[in-house]
């Protein structure tokens, strides 16, 4: 089974900053299974990137995902006030059938 | 608009049956272009995905190897929902449960229940 590990557990920055988040693979990923989510306290997690690069549907082109292989990052331009969260990547593998998740970066505000 | 309603209680027992129900708006549960999906989140184990039924011509599941033995995962086509069934739960199993769409092709969770807290205690 894959384990996805994210770094760093705990991100502290201001508005207007650059986050940059970290997800890496114990094996490689397709990048077509690769996604990430944005969850707040008391709420579902919300899909801000698939395909490893694509963007949801009306998620913000602030937010922006790389990588391939073993390691992925999420990139938050420009954080705004209403960014601060738990962010988490998520890997799907076919055989047999399965979706992990990561532990989660929660961004907070510094 | 696609949404998910969860329904269920929200305090099991030990060793009963944990039961879920997600119903389903603005999309189908017959529909060949997405699977339906139960994940848990807990503090102990994050977030963990349980198994999914989808529709390819005919109906198909996928259970997580960690419960394999006590899930079952059905569609109900005549309501447009789907269910969960997790037997012999023990405190472990205390989570909180969100049903969620997979769109084909993507591998993602797109749309999601609003989640239901269970709690199993005597």
């Amino acid at each position: 089974e894959i384990v996805l590990t994210q770094s760093p557990g705990t991100l502290s920055l201001s508005p207007g900053e650059r986050a940059t988040l970290s997800c890496r693979a114990s094996q490689s990923v397709s990048s077509s299974y690769l996604a990430w989510y944005q969850q707040k306290p008391g709420q579902a997690p919300r899909l801000l990137i698939y395909g490893a690069s694509s963007r949801a549907t009306g998620i913000p082109d602030r937010f922006s995902g790389s990588g391939s292989g073993t390691d992925f990052t999420l990139t938050i331009s420009r954080l705004e006030p209403e960014d601060f969260a738990v962010y988490y990547c998520q890997q799907y593998g076919s055989s047999p059938p399965t979706f992990t998740f990561g532990p989660g970066t929660k961004v907070d505000i510094k | 608009q696609e949404q998910l309603q969860q329904s269920g209680p929200g305090l099991v027992k030990p060793s009963q049956t944990l039961s879920l129900t997600c119903a389903i708006s603005g999309d189908s549960v017959s529909s060949n272009n997405a699977t339906w999906n139960w994940i848990r989140q807990s503090p102990s184990r994050g977030l963990e995905w349980l198994g999914r039924t989808y529709y390819r011509s005919k109906w198909y599941n996928d259970y997580a190897v960690s419960v394999k033995s006590r899930v079952t995962i059905n569609p109900d086509t005549s309501k447009n929902q789907f269910s969960l069934q997790l037997t012999s739960v023990t405190p472990e199993d205390t989570a909180v449960y969100y049903c969620a769409r997979v769109q084909r092709g993507t591998a993602a969770f797109d749309i999601w229940g609003q989640g239901t807290m269970v709690t199993v205690s005597s």
